[in-house]
C-alpha cells in the first residue's frame, strides 16, 4: 500500500540550529501538508502546498519556516533557527484527487524534533 | 470558544461496552467533518467521515447536528484494539476543503 514516508524519525538539535525535515508524499497525490503536534497537544496545521507553491499557511508558520519541493518526489520543511518551543512531532500529509471529496489525509509516521 | 472541542477523557470501558464521544465546533460555516484515530505516538488515520444524515461503519456510528454544531461518535461492542485517541476533525471553511482543524482528542482505554 502506498504510504507517505518521512525522515528522520527523530532529530535532536541545539537551539538556533537549522533543521530540514523530509517527506516523500504518495506519488499521485496533489496537495501536501505539514502539521505538527506538541506532546500532549492537538494536531495543528502549518502549511499546505499545491502546484509548487504554498496555498495556505497558519499563524504558526512564520518566517522561520519554509517549504520546498526540490524535485518531483521530496517535500521538505525547513526551520531556520530552531527554538525550544519548536520541539514537536511534525507530520507530513498528502491527499489524492479523490480524497478531496472524502477529506482523507494520509499522514506519514512523523518526525520527532527535540530542541535542546 | 475553541474551534473544535472534545470531551477530555480518558474513557475507561470494559470490552463489549458501548461508548460515545462528543465534539462541538465553533464555525457554523464548516462543511466537512471527520473522526480520525490516533494510536499512541503514531500518526492520525481517518476513521470515518461524518455525513449530515448520520452514517454507520460496522460498530461505529457518526452523527452530525449542524444546528447545535455538534458531532458524535458511537462505538458499540468495544474491542481491546479500539484503545486509541479519537480526534474530531473539521475543515477550515475559509480555506481549502482539506485544510483540517483537529480537536485535542479523547482517549479511549478498553480493558479485558
Amino acid at each position: 500500500e502506498p504510504e507517505v514516508t518521512q525522515t528522520p524519525s527523530h532529530q535532536v538539535t541545539q537551539m538556533g540550529q537549522e533543521v530540514i525535515l523530509r517527506c516523500v508524499p504518495i506519488s499521485n497525490h496533489l496537495y501536501f501538508y505539514w502539521y505538527r503536534q506538541i506532546l500532549g497537544q492537538k494536531v495543528e496545521f502549518l502549511v499546505s502546498f499545491y502546484n509548487n507553491e504554498i496555498s495556505e499557511k497558519s499563524e504558526i508558520f512564520d518566517d522561520q519556516f519554509s517549504v520546498e519541493r526540490p524535485d518531483g518526489s521530496n517535500f521538505t520543511l525547513k526551520i531556520r533557527s530552531t527554538k525550544l518551543e519548536d520541539s514537536a512531532m511534525y507530520f507530513c500529509a498528502s491527499i489524492s484527487p479523490q480524497g478531496m471529496n472524502t477529506g482523507e489525509l494520509f499522514f506519514g509516521e512523523g518526525s520527532r524534533l527535540t530542541v535542546l | 470558544r475553541k474551534e473544535v472541542e472534545q470531551d477530555p477523557g480518558p474513557f475507561n470501558v470494559p470490552e463489549g461496552a458501548t461508548v460515545a464521544f462528543n465534539c462541538t465546533y465553533s464555525n457554523s460555516a464548516s462543511q466537512s467533518f471527520f473522526w480520525y484515530r490516533q494510536d499512541c505516538r503514531k500518526e492520525p488515520k481517518l476513521l470515518m467521515s461524518v455525513y449530515s444524515s448520520g452514517n454507520e461503519d460496522g460498530r461505529f456510528t457518526a452523527q452530525l447536528n449542524r444546528a447545535s454544531q455538534y458531532i458524535s461518535l458511537l462505538i458499540r461492542d468495544s474491542k481491546l484494539s479500539d484503545s486509541a485517541t479519537y480526534l474530531c476533525v473539521v475543515n477550515r471553511p475559509d480555506s481549502g476543503y482539506s485544510t483540517l482543524t483537529f480537536g485535542k482528542g479523547t482517549m479511549l482505554l478498553v480493558s479485558p
